[in-house]
């Protein structure tokens, strides 16, 4: 089946510094990514759709300026915690669009990375 | 805005007993996803739900969709403790974005 990875799995970074993670679709092209961030004990929270060849777009109350994301290709996305504080210490993961079942029968799912553990101290 | 309600929260289960986890949702919708989160991990792909009356099985897990009541349900069979996790539903709103249910941790206890 499809899988998207996300690099680097766990970052520990210090106050101020700015971080890069990258999502990518490893068996298909995706034109559209989205990024997530999960608070221990919570749900996920979509922070933006990722978009190849434009602009992301952000959700409410997201600071594009801080969490910079950019479509390179149609298997990468990279988002970017600039200026990272603690209360930017979450679980960012990433998910990708794609067709799951046969060629016969198929139907329209999220894939979802691994995550990134980003831990700032 | 489309709002997904899960219930319960948590949900304590004695192993071989059967169980049932609620997902509301607010508005038209698509598609509904189940997806299974174990601690420090991303998501697993359980259930894609796509029309009304849908059941789908795997294992001890049944998902089922009532789209006219904005209802699904995820019904645990003879839990056994693999089956301990945090289970989310979520939704597909009108732009095709995930929103998701708060989720419902479950442990399953001997």
């Amino acid at each position: 089946g499809a899988v998207v990875s996300q690099h680097p799995s766990r970052v520990i970074c210090k106050s101020g510094t700015s971080v890069k993670i990258e999502c990518r679709s490893l068996d298909f092209q995706a034109t559209t990514m989205f990024w997530y961030r999960q608070f221990p004990k919570q749900s996920l929270m979509l922070m933006a759709t990722s978009n190849e060849g434009s602009k992301a777009t952000y959700e409410q109350g997201v600071e594009k300026d801080k969490f910079l994301i950019n479509h390179a290709s149609l298997t990468l996305s990279t988002l970017t915690v600039t200026s990272a504080h603690p209360e930017d210490s979450s679980f960012y993961i990433c998910s990708a669009p794609g067709l799951a079942g046969t060629l016969h029968s198929s139907t329209d799912t999220q894939y979802f990375g691994p995550g990134t553990r980003l831990t700032v101290l | 805005e489309l709002k997904v309600e899960q219930n319960p929260l948590f949900l304590s289960m004695q192993e071989g007993k059967n169980y049932t986890i609620y997902c509301n949702y607010s508005t038209t919708s698509d598609r509904l996803y189940w997806y299974r989160q174990d601690p420090g991990k991303s998501l697993e792909s359980l259930f894609v739900l796509l029309s009304n009356g849908a059941v789908k099985q795997e294992g001890r897990l049944m998902a089922s969709l009532d789209t006219k009541a904005r209802l699904s349900t995820l019904h645990i069979t003879a839990a056994v403790h693999d089956l301990s996790a945090t289970y989310f539903c979520a939704v597909t709103d009108s732009w095709g974005k995930l929103q998701f249910g708060a989720g419902t941790q479950v442990v399953v206890t001997p």
